[in-house]
């Protein structure tokens, strides 16, 4: 059964600096992986979507690497701004398919 | 415009009742699905229809019955509402391509509380 960790469940840093919340998932045999951004009272936006071929997806401040032998993931975010701050949440796909496979989220608070 | 819509966005209704959460999608997607996102904050999902065809069902109490009368809709009832169902219920669609990235893209939630 796949489960998804993901580490740190909150996080609180200061307006520009740079961060990584990370993701793993015990099952590798993934087909793909994909970062979405909640915010409160709201539905999920989908940030980065990674092939199980693919090693990261880049978007604006935002770089998503996968190392599927490892059940690892990570999103790093550049330069962070108030307006990052969301729950972060990573999905894993195990097939064809969007039978997706959530983590809790990662908390993030950046402070101006 | 919203892509994913779903009503009610708030339902507050007493134990026993049977309620529906409606989803309709603008995207032209292909697969619609209903995700709960419990107290803990867990998504998992319940139902997938591809095409008004289910092609996953969760291991989800009979109680919920999804219903989709073409691919852009697919509604959620659920009957003999309990306690435990309080939840957001996400409705959500994607294109399914072999092959291809199928982003996901998720309505804004409804708030289910039974009381």
């Amino acid at each position: 059964k796949q489960e998804v960790t993901q580490i740190p469940a909150a996080l609180s840093v200061p307006e520009g600096e740079n961060l990584v919340l990370n993701c793993s998932f015990t099952d590798s045999a993934i087909y793909n992986l994909q970062w979405f951004r909640q915010d409160p009272g709201k539905g999920l936006t989908s940030l980065l979507l990674i092939q199980s071929s693919q090693r990261e997806q880049t978007s604006g401040r935002l770089n998503a690497s996968l190392d599927k032998s490892s059940g690892r993931s990570t999103l790093y975010i550049a330069a962070s701004q108030p307006g990052d701050s969301a729950t972060y949440l990573c999905a894993v796909n195990k097939e064809y398919g969007n039978k997706l496979v959530f983590g809790a989220g990662t908390i993030l608070r950046v402070k101006s | 415009d919203t892509a994913v819509s779903q009503t009610p966005k708030y339902l507050v209704t007493q134990m026993g009742n049977d309620k529906s959460i409606k989803c309709e999608q603008n995207l032209g997607h292909d697969t619609m699905y209903w995700y709960k996102q419990d107290s803990k904050k867990f998504l998992k999902i319940m139902f997938s229809y591809n095409n008004k065809e289910l092609i996953i069902n969760e291991t989800v109490p009979n109680r919920f019955s999804p219903k989709s009368p073409d691919k852009a809709h697919l509604n959620l009832h659920i009957n003999s509402l309990e306690l435990g169902d309080s939840a957001v219920y996400f409705c959500a669609s994607s294109l399914q391509r072999p092959g291809a990235g199928n982003t996901i893209y998720f309505g804004e939630g409804s708030w289910l509380t039974v009381v």
